[in-house]
């Protein structure tokens, strides 16, 4: 089955770090497009980042230079080092897949989607 | 950056209507927009990509329009399944979502 399972959500303090990981089976995570979606309590949609299959990685304004997205490929997992943390990064971060072909890659829709997991951040 | 407006932002109706959701973005996107449905506490579902394109395993009463600036999404015969909130996406320079449109029970 195809599914991705994030982990390492929590409470952190403002400043503080957290490293959230996102576990993918049935699917290779390096073949694809990776990428991480969040959603404040109650709001909107927000992407964050996304890790090409070339390696090549870009960021939201508002957490560049903050965080980190990368990818183990001998566990087929996402990571997101997130440092500097503050109350406005509190949301559900969810992991997410852009699917490339076997012939071709570029920025799409994203097919699946982790259930997500909880950062809170606050004092 | 892209912009993505979605109207209405909160939408009544009844079992059986035709439920139309429009996204507007601030600069043409060609037809690299994307719907997606999603409930409470759940991760977002993939509806329509490529505007007009239906994801596998997705029912036809779902359709998607337009291209350039103006996207729709239909919903031809509302089914209880379908109360949720619904995001438009650009994909034409990295990703953006609309703020949502919630389809309530009237």
């Amino acid at each position: 089955e195809v599914q991705l399972v994030e982990s390492g959500g929590g409470l952190v303090q403002p400043g503080g770090s957290l490293r959230l990981s996102c576990a993918a089976s049935g699917f290779t995570v390096s073949s694809n497009y990776m990428t991480w979606v969040r959603q404040a309590p109650g709001k909107g949609l927000e992407w964050v980042s996304v890790i090409y299959r070339g390696g090549n990685t870009y960021y939201a304004d508002s957490v560049k230079g903050r965080f980190t997205i990368s990818r183990d490929n001998s566990k087929n997992t996402l990571d997101l080092q997130m440092n500097s943390l503050r109350a406005e990064d509190t949301a559900v971060y969810y992991c997410a897949r852009d699917p490339c072909s076997s012939t071709s890659c570029y920025p799409g829709a994203f097919d699946i989607w982790g259930q997500g997991t909880m950062v809170t951040v606050s004092s | 950056d892209i912009q993505m407006t979605q109207s209405p932002s909160t939408l009544s109706a009844s079992v059986g209507d035709r439920v139309t959701i429009t996204c507007r973005a601030s600069q043409s996107i060609s037809s690299w927009l994307a719907w997606y449905q999603q409930k409470p506490g759940k991760a977002p579902k993939l509806l329509i990509y490529k505007a007009s394109s239906l994801e596998s395993g997705v029912p036809s009463r779902f359709s998607g329009s337009g291209s350039g600036t103006e996207f729709t999404l239909i919903i031809s015969s509302l089914q209880p399944d379908d109360f949720a909130t619904y995001y438009c996406q650009q994909y034409n320079s990295y990703w953006t979502f609309g703020q949502g449109t919630k389809v309530e029970i009237k």
